[in-house]
């Protein structure tokens, strides 16, 4: 079974500073690592994933996540915030194969002008 | 590409009614079909797996009898919430995938509300 750890439900970050949200993952298997994006009333949206090619991700909205597995880690990060990076973030994981994936409780981010 | 359609977008109905919901991959054959729920301020968990043309796989927990989902196409499945009452309320969002890919694409959501 896999599971997604997400710490700190909500994270403000000034606008032009550095986003950075964790997520750190259970596995028995090789993991897929998903990082999606949620706005209010809205479904999900991918923002980057990880497959087992190279481990750094680089997704839309210029955000990019690490695969390390020595660290069971899947940060997400992006250099400069902007006001629509407001948003919930979640992280999920998934066996080889993407089904069932297991997603984390979630980021709810908030950009301070 | 990959778009994925929710209907109804929001749903009220009075407790002990039934409420159908749909979704639909619209460019694209979706071989498999997944439903979650969501809390307010919580995450999503997976209710059921639909497979095209066979019966749906539920998660432990997940009412078989409630939470009715059929898969009759390739772009189509339903979730039919019968008997509602207000715990059920909630916000429903299916996912489509074709193949073995293993990306899924989801849908807008739909909010049930049960009074």
């Amino acid at each position: 079974a896999q599971s997604v750890t997400q710490l700190g439900s909500h994270v403000s970050v000034s606008e032009g500073a550095l986003v950075l949200l964790r997520c750190n993952y259970s596995s028995s298997v090789p993991p897929y690592l998903f990082w999606y994006v949620q706005y209010p009333n809205q479904g999900l949206q991918l923002l980057l994933k990880y497959t087992s090619a190279a481990t750094l991700v680089k997704g839309i909205n210029g955000f990019e996540a690490e695969f390390k597995k020595s660290e069971t880690s899947f940060h997400l990060t992006k250099p400069s915030a902007h006001m629509s990076d407001a948003a919930e973030y979640f992280c999920a994981v998934s066996g080889p194969g993407g089904n069932r994936l297991a997603f984390g409780k979630g980021n709810q981010v908030v950009v301070i002008p | 590409g990959a778009v994925v359609s929710q209907h109804p977008s929001w749903v009220i109905c009075k407790s002990g009614t039934s409420v159908k919901i749909e979704c639909r991959s619209l460019d694209f054959q979706a071989t498999t079909m997944f439903w979650y729920r969501q809390f307010p301020k919580q995450s999503l968990m997976l209710m059921a797996t639909s497979n095209e043309g066979s019966k749906a796989t539920y998660e432990q927990g997940v009412e078989k009898d409630k939470f009715l989902i059929n898969h009759a196409s390739l772009t189509l499945s339903t979730l039919t919430v019968t008997s509602a009452h207000p715990e059920d309320s909630s916000f429903y969002i299916c996912s489509a995938r074709w193949g073995q890919g293993y990306e899924q694409y989801f849908g807008p959501g739909t909010r049930l509300t049960v009074t």
